[in-house]
């Protein structure tokens, strides 16, 4: 069965702060690894979407990488900014069918 | 391009009464799933829909929830009868088709179980 943890459970920087959010799975046989961001009372947003076969993907300030034989993520946001604050959820596809697994996310605040 | 909807955003019921909620995901998407989200915790995926049928459903509690795509588009969730511990968010997300697509996700209906 697989199991998504994220490292740290909450995360407090200050504004420009660059920062990782770490995500790692137990079964390494995944199709692909989403990054959502959820604000308080919102559905998700989806950041960026690694294919199995990617090592990394980049949109804006964030580049999320895949390390598939270690099962683990990384999501790394440059140049951190108030609006950047919110839940940051890590999934991951196992077994076909897209059916995502997610960790328990990890709560970031980005202060003036 | 239009989101995928849900309502309502929020309900409260006592416990025992019944509850339905709606979901239109984007247009064109044959996959359908419904997640339940308590708080302090990830999604947890309840069924999930490829066009009108049912691809999966074992972590949906068939005693008290019922889900249906009618015609491969809208579908609705019930829970009948509610339980205190039912009180979660309920995400509803759409992709094209199952497969290594990208979910996208609707603003979710949070339910207080009273």
């Amino acid at each position: 069965k697989q199991e998504v943890t994220q490292i740290p459970a909450a995360l407090s920087v200050p504004e420009g702060e660059n920062l990782v959010l770490n995500c790692s799975f137990t079964d390494s046989a995944i199709y692909n690894l989403q990054w959502f961001r959820q604000d308080p009372g919102k559905g998700l947003t989806s950041l960026l979407l690694i294919q199995s076969s990617q090592r990394e993907q980049t949109s804006g300030r964030l580049n999320a990488s895949l390390d598939k034989s270690s099962g683990r993520s990384t999501l790394y946001i440059a140049a951190s900014q108030p609006g950047d604050s919110a839940t940051y959820l890590c999934a991951v596809e196992t077994g076909g069918g897209n059916k995502l697994t997610f960790g328990t996310g990890t709560q970031l605040k980005v202060e003036l | 391009e239009a989101g995928v909807a849900q309502s309502p955003r929020y309900k409260i019921i006592e416990k025992r009464q019944s509850v339905a909620f709606w979901c239109n995901p984007i247009s064109g998407h044959a996959t359908l799933y419904w997640y339940q989200q308590i708080l302090g915790q990830g999604p947890k995926l309840l069924i999930q829909f490829q066009n009108n049928g049912v691809v999966d459903d074992s972590q949906l509690p068939k005693d008290r929830f019922s889900a249906e795509r009618l015609k491969g588009v809208d579908s609705t969730l019930k829970i009948q009868p509610a339980k205190l511990e039912d009180s979660a968010v309920y995400l509803c997300a759409s992709s094209l088709w199952t497969g290594n697509t990208e979910a996208f996700f609707g603003q979710g209906t949070r339910l207080t179980v009273v």
